[in-house]
């Protein structure tokens, strides 16, 4: 089974408007992390936002936010004022908890939606 | 803010050469990744390495893949005889601590193509 699962192969959008990207997980660990990354064109992964299980509140990184719906098992990334640069892949992560953490514990990644903003 | 660097950025073989690639993660970083992406696709988890063994693997890294932190610095993946099938992008990723929320820094990857 999936554990995350980005439903939204792509999505155009105009300038200046709010996006919302989808993702969704899946696990029974109740410790755990989620990650969103933005790969543009040039290849790169650059981090952007991170949201932990126990967090009580959503995250915020400047234009980005994370819609943290617990109960829903949904991690949404919000960009608001969308901007031109934000054209690119965009890819929602979880690392499990698993108790030690000794390591292992890389990124589970969906496979990504395809985000371009047009003028 | 501190990088992880990936050499070389494009790599063109022949089916069944080995290959080489090689990522100097950042310097104070314990635990160590690699990824690969075939095109258009999404970010698949290889390999993970801390205290100079791997710590876990995935189905992908076969008996042809092989992980290796030869001095203090760098940080390799061989493939000893490439297929077809292993033309993706590689990347390699560092992170300093076993904490949930500690993210992976990632290198701007290998583009690897077999022909």
């Amino acid at each position: 089974a999936q554990k995350i699962t980005q439903t939204q192969p792509g999505m155009f959008v105009q300038e200046k408007e709010a996006v919302t990207l989808d993702c969704t997980y899946d696990t029974s660990d109740p410790s755990y992390g989620l990650f969103w990354y933005k790969q543009p064109s040039s290849g790169e992964m650059i981090f952007l936002i991170y949201q932990g299980s126990y967090d009580q509140q959503n995250a915020t990184e400047g234009r980005y936010s994370l819609n943290f719906q617990k109960a829903r098992k949904s991690a949404n990334l919000v960009i608001s004022a969308s901007q031109l640069g934000d054209s690119a892949m965009y890819f929602c992560a979880m690392r499990e908890g698993r108790g030690s953490g000794g390591g292992a514990d890389g990124l589970t990644f969906g496979k990504g939606t395809h985000l371009i903003i047009q003028p | 803010e501190p990088e992880v660097t990936q050499t070389p950025s494009h790599q063109v073989t022949q089916m069944g050469q080995e290959v080489i690639l090689r990522c100097v993660p950042i310097s104070n970083h314990l635990y160590f990744y690699w990824y690969r992406q075939i095109l258009g696709q999404k970010v698949e988890f290889l390999v993970s390495f801390y205290n100079n063994e791997i710590s876990e693997k995935s189905e992908i890294f076969d008996d042809q893949f092989s992980v290796e932190r030869p001095d203090g610095s760098n940080f390799t993946l061989k493939i000893r005889s490439t297929k077809l099938e292993d033309s993706a992008m590689y990347f390699c990723a560092s992170r300093g601590i076993a904490a949930l929320n500690e993210k992976l820094f990632f290198g701007s990857g290998t583009q690897l193509s077999v022909l």
